[in-house]
């Protein structure tokens, strides 16, 4: 069974531009998480989506966008890009919604995309 | 009242040894406490998981033990190797809950010697 796979794994971007990162889940998980990782913050949760529809949003200003399509897969855009944003992005996804359930927060991590912003 | 402070930042033990983590949560709404493990270039990976109705739990090697009360809990690794050699997270929510969010410790770099 394949795991989380994210693309690109790395990318280099400058102040101001935008970037797109993609995340195709586990076969069969509906739910996908993002999550910010930087030596400074650690983990932080962007969003959630499941069923096309984010269910839960993080701390994050409205640079950081998401969406999920019909087949589960996931795309977060972060427009007017800071140095600030220079991070690793990682993907998560699950079978049910990461909140409520016997099996919340049964969360599967993809490698991440490490984003630098120069 | 959202932080979950882990610690120590880093820890050196010698193989063979018990490595032990700690993390301290403030809200006493949080019901789920997992640990992830996460190797290099890799995303994090749920290593174990608790829930605050049991004291302690058993997998292998890993083991959480629970603190209500003192709203602390910690994994200690038994027999510690280098292939343990990690950064481990601790993190909290509220499993019921469906507009919680998932709260991750600062994390923990641990280094087995050899």
């Amino acid at each position: 069974k394949a795991g989380v796979t994210q693309t690109p794994r790395y990318l280099i971007k400058t102040r101001g531009q935008q970037v797109t990162l993609s995340c195709s889940p586990i076969s069969g998980h509906r739910s996908v998480s993002w999550y910010q990782q930087t030596p400074g913050q650690g983990l932080q949760f962007l969003f959630e989506y499941f069923s096309e529809t984010q269910r839960n949003k993080g701390n994050f200003p409205g640079r950081f966008s998401g969406r999920q399509f019909s087949n589960s897969r996931s795309e977060m855009n972060v427009s007017t890009l800071e140095l600030g944003d220079s991070a690793l992005y990682l993907c998560a996804s699950s079978r049910v919604p990461t909140s409520g359930g016997p099996q919340a927060y049964e969360q599967y991590f993809g490698p991440g995309t490490r984003l630098t912003v120069t | 009242q959202q932080q979950v402070k882990q610690s120590p930042q880093s820890l050196i033990v010698q193989k063979g040894g018990i490595s032990i983590i700690n993390c301290a949560y403030e809200n006493t709404a949080f019901d789920y406490f997992p640990w992830y493990q996460q190797f290099p270039g890799k995303g994090p990976a749920l290593l174990i998981a608790i829930r605050p109705d049991v004291s302690e739990k058993k997998e292998g090697r890993f083991t959480i033990s629970f603190n209500k009360s003192a709203k602390q809990f910690s994994l200690h690794i038994m027999d510690s190797q280098p292939g343990d050699s990690a950064t481990y997270f601790c993190a909290a929510s509220r499993a019921r809950s469906r507009d919680d969010k998932i709260i991750f410790g600062k994390g923990t770099r641990l280094h087995i010697l050899p």
